[in-house]
């Protein structure tokens, strides 16, 4: 069983293009994240969910946005991709956003050309 | 702020060869830390982390990181490297924004494993 689980693991499309990546865990968790990491493997926090609310903001264009359904999945739209956003996206949960081991997902290799 | 700095960008180490990777970390309050281990087009894996008590903690596959409050330093260390462990380990604190859940990432060791 893959505790946080993302799709699609692999992701080639256009610029302008807009686009998602599903992330869901199944650890029974409260607190949801996304990270991104860079053609120079450099991780960053993007956003982070406790219970459905965000309460991590990176700074992150608008063309960004996380949408979290309910506590077990926390979904990233981009709109208008750009090819600076080619990047891998983790996943990742804890239990709760007071400082539990975070689990991450296996990434998403997200190339725009 | 905090931060988290990893001094070396790329280590090569022969195998059956004893591994140190250094982590320095910037954090006002007693820090959580943790140290992943990164495959080839790979997510992250979690090795070992310190929250607080004993300060030398034990992870899997063999390794092992000591938190020196005085250096502001966990250090991560193998005694004998097998070829598998050759990939990109980072290390990370928690409490960006405020929150320890949130973690901030060094930008990563590379390591090459000689047979």
């Amino acid at each position: 069983d893959t505790a946080v689980s993302q799709t699609p693991k692999y992701l080639v499309t256009q610029m302008g293009n807009d686009k998602s990546i599903k992330c869901e865990q199944n650890l029974g968790h409260d607190t949801m994240y996304w990270y991104k990491q860079d053609s120079k493997k450099f991780l960053k926090i993007m956003f982070s969910y406790n219970n459905k609310e965000l309460i991590i903001n990176e700074t992150v264009p608008n063309r960004f946005s996380p949408k979290s359904p309910d506590k077990a999945h926390l979904n990233l739209h981009i709109n208008s991709l750009e090819l600076g956003d080619s990047a891998v996206y983790f996943c990742a949960s804890s239990l709760d956003s007071s400082g539990n081991t975070i689990y991450f997902g296996e990434g998403s290799w997200l190339t725009v050309v | 702020a905090q931060s988290v700095t990893q001094p070396d960008i790329h280590i090569t180490v022969s195998e059956g060869a004893s591994l140190e990777l250094r982590c320095n970390y910037s954090y006002g309050a007693t820090p959580y830390l943790f140290w992943y281990v990164q495959s080839p087009g790979q997510g992250l894996q979690l090795l070992l982390k310190y929250f607080s008590g004993d300060t030398l903690v034990q992870g899997i596959k063999g390794f092992e990181a000591e938190f020196k409050r005085s250096q502001s330093s966990f250090n991560l260390r193998k005694p004998s490297v097998h070829w598998s462990d050759a990939a990109e380990y980072f290390c990370a604190v928690g409490g960006y924004g405020g929150s320890q859940g949130n973690l901030i990432f060094g930008k990563g060791t590379k390591l090459s494993v000689k047979p």
